[in-house]
């Protein structure tokens, strides 16, 4: 089992591009969320899926897109890079139901904005 | 929705010393409480939970408390190691994982 996949692991971007950070999962859990890391801040919740077809909200999700076609995949959306989201991204997952609640990290996307 | 509040944001001790690592949460439908560690440029990783059924839990050298009338829970190390050091963050959720929203984290250093 590969767990938890982030892609790719290092980007550099330009104000104003646009972007994709993938998450796969192969562990058939139900629950799938980003969060950014920023110093002194902790993991902030970007936006979450339930499950296919299910996305909401998290606490800074302004500036991503999300969608969850399939249990695998969560992408992660930046439509037009700004400086502000120069960060470290970890997807995280969890089976939820079947589970103790413990969120199961990917190694991270650390991404730059110019 | 939830916050959730750490203190200290450093924290250094001499090996063999207790460190511990306090949080506040505000909403009191939060019913899971789980701890994270996370060491240089790793990801971060569960270290011991709580549920808001059980007032305290130990793990070996670690050991963590709820007080749910106070939205208050904490996380304390014993014997403290080099290997100890990291960034530990506490977090809060309903629903056993769904939508945990973490503290901003607390770096421990360990002096040997």
């Amino acid at each position: 089992n590969a767990g938890v996949t982030q892609t790719p692991k290092f980007q550099v971007l330009k104000t104003g591009q646009s972007m994709t950070l993938q998450c796969a999962q192969d562990m058939n859990h139900e629950y799938m969320s980003w969060y950014r890391q920023d110093p002194g801040m902790g993991l902030r919740l970007i936006h979450y899926s339930v499950g296919a077809g299910i996305t909401d909200q998290g606490e800074v999700p302004n500036g991503y897109n999300v969608s969850r076609s399939t249990t695998e995949d969560f992408p992660l959306r930046l439509l037009s890079a700004a400086p502000s989201q120069t960060s470290v991204y970890f997807c995280a997952t969890t089976p939820t139901e079947r589970g103790t609640g413990e969120l199961f990290f990917g190694e991270g996307s650390r991404l730059t904005v110019l | 929705g939830e916050n959730v509040e750490q203190h200290p944001s450093t924290l250094s001790v001499q090996e063999g010393d207790s460190a511990v690592i306090k949080c506040t949460y505000s909403d009191s439908a939060s019913n899971y409480f789980p701890w994270y560690k996370q060491e240089l440029g790793k990801r971060p990783q569960l270290i011991i939970d709580i549920r808001s059924n059980v007032g305290e839990k130990k793990d070996q050298r670690i050991a963590v408390t709820l007080n749910k009338t106070a939205k208050h829970f904490s996380l304390h190390i014993t014997e403290t190691q080099p290997e100890d050091s990291a960034v530990y963050f506490c977090a809060a959720s309903e629903d056993g994982g769904f939508k945990t929203i973490f503290g901003a984290g607390t770096r421990l250093f360990v002096k040997a």
